[in-house]
């Protein structure tokens, strides 16, 4: 079993629609977690970052951590031609400070 | 503020030969993590290097990788003997160096083809 799971997707949705992304995990060591976005051929690039549970929002964007599920979200809000690409969740804990990165969900936002 | 930057962008090898990998981090930085990206997998944890110093390489193969961060100059990962399982895409990351949690910043990749 993988620490972090994550659907690859591909995910096509229509401009203006709300985006649900999520990624589980298992390691209960975690406390650092992330959204990154990649573009095709580009490096990630961090979108959201959030410490332990709880919201965050910027923007159009939204993530939440649930702990006790070992759970955590991304909503995008009027999702754009432009939020095409992968998300890749990605966790941090039990010091080290390297990354977990879940698969990688492709989104297409179609007009 | 240049971010991190990463050369070649794209590097052809034949197998057997040597593949070498540079990656400049952010200005104020002083940490430096490499990862792999294989086709259809997410990216790997390789090797967390401070200036002059090996922190973590949990995740580097056992042999024909090896990785540095010299005083002077950038990050180098180093592949000897390279085999076609070694294609892939090789991002660098860097970090201020403050402690854990830090963000990191990805760089545009190397893509390594090997022949």
């Amino acid at each position: 079993q993988k620490e972090v799971e994550q659907d690859p997707g591909p995910l096509s949705v229509p401009e203006g629609a709300i985006v649900s992304l999520n990624c589980t995990y298992s390691n209960s060591a975690f406390q650092y977690f992330m959204w990154y976005r990649q573009y095709s051929r580009k490096g990630p690039e961090l979108l959201m970052y959030t410490y332990s549970s709880g919201n965050k929002e910027d923007g159009r964007f939204t993530a939440q951590v649930d702990k006790s599920s070992k759970y955590i979200s991304l909503f995008i809000r009027d999702s754009q031609p432009s939020d095409s690409a992968t998300y890749l969740c990605a966790m941090e804990g039990g010091g080290g400070n390297k990354l977990t990165f879940g698969t990688g969900t492709q989104l297409k936002v179609e007009l | 503020n240049a971010g991190v930057m990463q050369n070649p962008r794209h590097l052809v090898r034949r197998r057997g030969q040597e593949a070498r990998l540079r990656c400049s981090p952010m200005k104020g930085h002083s940490h430096v993590y490499w990862y792999r990206q294989l086709p259809e997998e997410g990216l790997k944890f390789m090797v967390y290097l401070q200036k002059e110093n090996i922190i973590d390489e949990s995740g580097m193969p056992k042999e024909r990788f090896s990785a540095e961060f010299p005083k002077e100059g950038p990050s180098i990962l180093r592949i000897q003997q390279v085999v076609r399982g070694d294609s892939a895409a090789y991002f660098c990351a860097s970090s201020p160096g403050q402690g854990s949690g830090e963000t990191q910043y990805f760089g545009p990749g190397t893509r390594l083809l090997v022949l």
